[in-house]
C-alpha cells in the first residue's frame, strides 16, 4: 500500500499559523479516527503529537492542533516557533495493514 | 518511565540476514502491542511488524516473507530477523511501543540504530 500523502515542505514566519495536509483513502484515513501526528527532529527518533485526529497526550502545546474531512487529515501549528522547524509525519490505521501506514513527511522551515 | 533501546550490528552484507535487539527498561510488556519501524531518506517511515505481548503478531505485507519478530519477556527484548537483505533495507530502525489496543498510536520510540547494507 502506498504512504499517505504530504506536501513536501511548508513554511511559515515566527507567530503565524500553518497547515500540514495528509491525504489518503477510504481504508485508512477516510475510514478511521485513528490518524495520529509526529514531530521529528534531525537525529531524533518520531515524537507523538496528535492522536485519534485530534487528541494530544499529555505535555503537548495546544499550539498543535489536529482535523480531519473525508480522506485528508490536517495538522494545524498555531503561534509558530523556531524550535517548530522539523519534520512531521502523519499515520492513520490502514485496512491493508491491519496496523499503521505513514506519511512520506513534511518538512517545516520557519522563516 | 519506559525507555527503548535498540542494538545490533551496524553493517550487513547483501543477501545475508539483519538481526536487531530492542531492549525495554522502566516498564513491562504486559498489554502492549510492540513494534519494529524503520525509516530511510527514500521513503521515511514505514512499520514493519509488531508483536503483541499475548503472542499475535502481523507483518507489513511487503516484507512479510522476510521478517520474524519476537519477544523474551523474561529478559525484557524484542527482537527482529530481517533476511535477504539488499541496499534497499538500509536504514534507521527503531523498535516502538503502541497502546493496549492496534489502533493505539506508537507512542514510545527508541533512539534507532542505522543499519547500512552493502
Amino acid at each position: 500500500q502506498s504512504a499517505l500523502t504530504q506536501p513536501a515542505s511548508v513554511s511559515g514566519s515566527p507567530g503565524q499559523s500553518i497547515t500540514i495536509s495528509c491525504t489518503g483513502t477510504r481504508s485508512d484515513v477516510g475510514g478511521y479516527a485513528y490518524v495520529s501526528w509526529f514531530q521529528q527532529h534531525p537525529g531524533k527518533a518520531p515524537k507523538l503529537l496528535i492522536y485519534e485526529v485530534i487528541k494530544r497526550p499529555s505535555g503537548i502545546s495546544n499550539r498543535f492542533s489536529g482535523s480531519k474531512s473525508g480522506n485528508t487529515a490536517s495538522l494545524t501549528i498555531s503561534g509558530l516557533q523556531a524550535e517548530d522547524e522539523a519534520d512531521y509525519y502523519c499515520s492513520s490505521y490502514s485496512t491493508p495493514m491491519k496496523y499503521v501506514i505513514f506519511g512520506g513527511g513534511t518538512m517545516l522551515t520557519v522563516l | 518511565q519506559v525507555r527503548l533501546q535498540e542494538s545490533g550490528p551496524g553493517l550487513v552484507k547483501t543477501s545475508e540476514t539483519l538481526s536487531l535487539t530492542c531492549t525495554v527498561s522502566g516498564g513491562s510488556f504486559t498489554y502492549y502491542y510492540w513494534s519494529w519501524i524503520r525509516q530511510t531518506p527514500g521513503k521515511g517511515l514505514e512499520w514493519i511488524a509488531y508483536m503483541h505481548y499475548s503472542g499475535t503478531t502481523n507483518y507489513n505485507p511487503s516484507l512479510k516473507s522476510r521478517v520474524t519478530i519476537s519477544l523474551d519477556t523474561s529478559k525484557y527484548q524484542m527482537s527482529l530477523n530481517l533476511t535477504s537483505v539488499t541496499a534497499a533495507d538500509t536504514a534507521v530502525y527503531y523498535c516502538a511501543r503502541g497502546g493496549t489496543s492496534n489502533f493505539d498510536p506508537v507512542d514510545v520510540w527508541g533512539q534507532g540504530t542505522m543499519v547500512t547494507v552493502s
